[in-house]
């Protein structure tokens, strides 16, 4: 089984709508991150959680909200979605043990969002 | 602040060539430098990264990186290009000053293999 998973993987959905990715792991880690991708882009970060109750916005964070329901949940909601949200979605799990910036980060799989 | 330039964002080398993909870093305070591969469909996972020990990083898959201070420089290299090193390739940088160090990644440069 695949540490750190998403669900869902594809989704359509149309503008105006609320909807919610979801990111779970089993690597008992506590740092979690929501990124996003696009072409010729990059990954850019959106949220940022430390731990369940730390929450920190990341550089592009405005029409998204998180939520860590628990060490290994972190879920990503858009709130009212827009076109220019379509994009490639990954979380990431990293070991703060390890960090100082070293630790690396394991991603999940991503969801492909479109919005209509 | 800091960043990372990936020069290319497309590379094509034949089977069996040399791979160079290139890095260039901007950062105030000595760095962690990471390379990431992305295979198609799938999420990142790491190749490998230089935190402060030897210049020279192994990684998977025979891929190595340099970091050179001088040329703020950590390119990657692969002495032999095979069918399934056909990806795409992000580097990053993190401030390697302590506590929580954002990582920033590249645009990222896809890497054909040409048969």
């Amino acid at each position: 089984d695949a540490d750190v998973t998403q669900t869902p993987r594809n989704r359509i959905t149309k503008t105006g709508k609320r909807i919610m990715l979801e990111c779970s792991q089993t690597k008992g880690h506590d740092r979690m991150y929501w990124y996003r991708q696009d072409p010729g882009l990059g990954l850019r970060l959106i949220y940022y959680s430390f731990d369940v109750k730390d929450i920190n916005k990341g550089e592009i964070s405005d029409g998204y909200s998180v939520s860590r329901q628990a060490q290994a949940k972190f879920s990503l909601s858009l709130e009212s979605a827009i076109p220019n949200q379509t994009a490639l979605y990954f979380c990431a799990t990293s070991d703060q043990r390890t960090g100082g910036g070293r630790e690396t980060q394991y991603f999940g799989p991503g969801t492909r969002l479109l919005v209509l | 602040a800091q960043s990372v330039t990936q020069l290319g964002s497309h590379v094509s080398v034949s089977e069996g060539a040399l791979v160079l993909l290139r890095c260039n870093y901007s950062s105030s305070v000595p760095p962690y430098l990471f390379w990431y591969v992305q295979y198609p469909n799938q999420g990142l996972q790491l190749l490998l990264k230089y935190t402060s020990a030897a210049t020279l990083v192994k990684g998977i898959n025979g891929f190595e990186a340099e970091f050179k201070k001088s040329e703020t420089s950590f390119h990657l290299t692969k002495p032999s290009a095979h069918m399934s090193d056909a990806a795409e390739y992000f580097c990053a940088v993190s401030g390697g000053s302590g506590g929580y160090q954002k990582v920033t990644f590249g645009t990222g440069t896809k890497l054909q293999v040409i048969p």
